[in-house]
């Protein structure tokens, strides 16, 4: 079975503090997102990356970097974190399935607080 | 039980009764269709999808009817079980690498004992 493994299920975090959320994947798969999750909103696509060091903006890009140095690994960094930043995050991944499309396969997500 | 999942986010269902999800989808070039289940404290699982060529596909006790016509996707559940209960979505998407899914919001199955 894939596994997705997301380093935090929970964080807590002050207001302006620079935030490192880590995503691993054991299934050799070039694709790899970042989404977050907030009731009434569903999941929305932060970021997403097809190869190491590539990388997309999603819907809702602001606030937020990412990094893919290695295939495995796909971080989300809040350069400041405010607030509305409150959510849980979701980091994801699949087969780049020769353009088309094949499942993703969750984390468990890591449930970000920001005071 | 029948639910159309943007609208009627919950639907309660006996054990050992067939459930069904429903979700509308808004776009007419879509061309994959993939149906999740998050259980409390957990990540999204995937369950079964299917390609716009194909109008039906089943696999273990589910099954996605897919319905270009009129742009249904539905997820039936064949005797819902306890551990069915769940928040299930579906999804679509018009680009490769699922660059563009787009996510209903869900609709919550409580199975009853």
């Amino acid at each position: 079975d894939v596994k997705v493994t997301q380093s935090s299920r929970y964080l807590v975090k002050r207001t302006g503090e620079k935030v490192f959320l880590e995503c691993v994947q054991d299934m050799d798969h070039e694709n790899m997102f970042w989404y977050r999750q907030d009731p009434g909103l569903g999941l929305r696509l932060i970021y997403f990356s097809y190869d190491v060091k590539m990388k997309e903006k999603g819907d809702i890009p602001e606030g937020y970097s990412v990094s893919r140095e290695k295939k495995e690994r796909f971080s989300l960094i809040l350069e400041s974190a405010s607030t509305n930043q409150t959510s849980m995050y979701l980091c994801a991944s699949s087969f780049r399935a020769g353009g088309g499309n094949s499942p993703l396969h969750f984390g468990n997500g890591t449930r970000l607080t920001v005071t | 039980g029948e639910s159309v999942g943007l609208h009627l986010p919950t639907l309660s269902v006996q054990e050992g009764d067939n459930s069904i999800i429903n979700c509308a989808y808004s776009n007419s070039a879509s061309d994959y269709f993939i149906w999740y289940k998050q259980e409390s404290g957990k990540g999204p699982q995937f369950i079964i999808d299917i390609r716009s060529n194909m109008d039906k596909r089943q696999g273990q006790r589910v099954t996605v009817l897919l319905n270009k016509t009129v742009k249904h996707l539905s997820l039936q559940i064949a005797a819902t079980q306890p551990g069915d209960s769940a928040v299930y979505f579906c999804a679509e998407n018009n680009a490769g690498n699922n660059r563009k899914l787009i996510w209903g919001l869900g609709t919550s199955l409580a199975v009853n004992p």
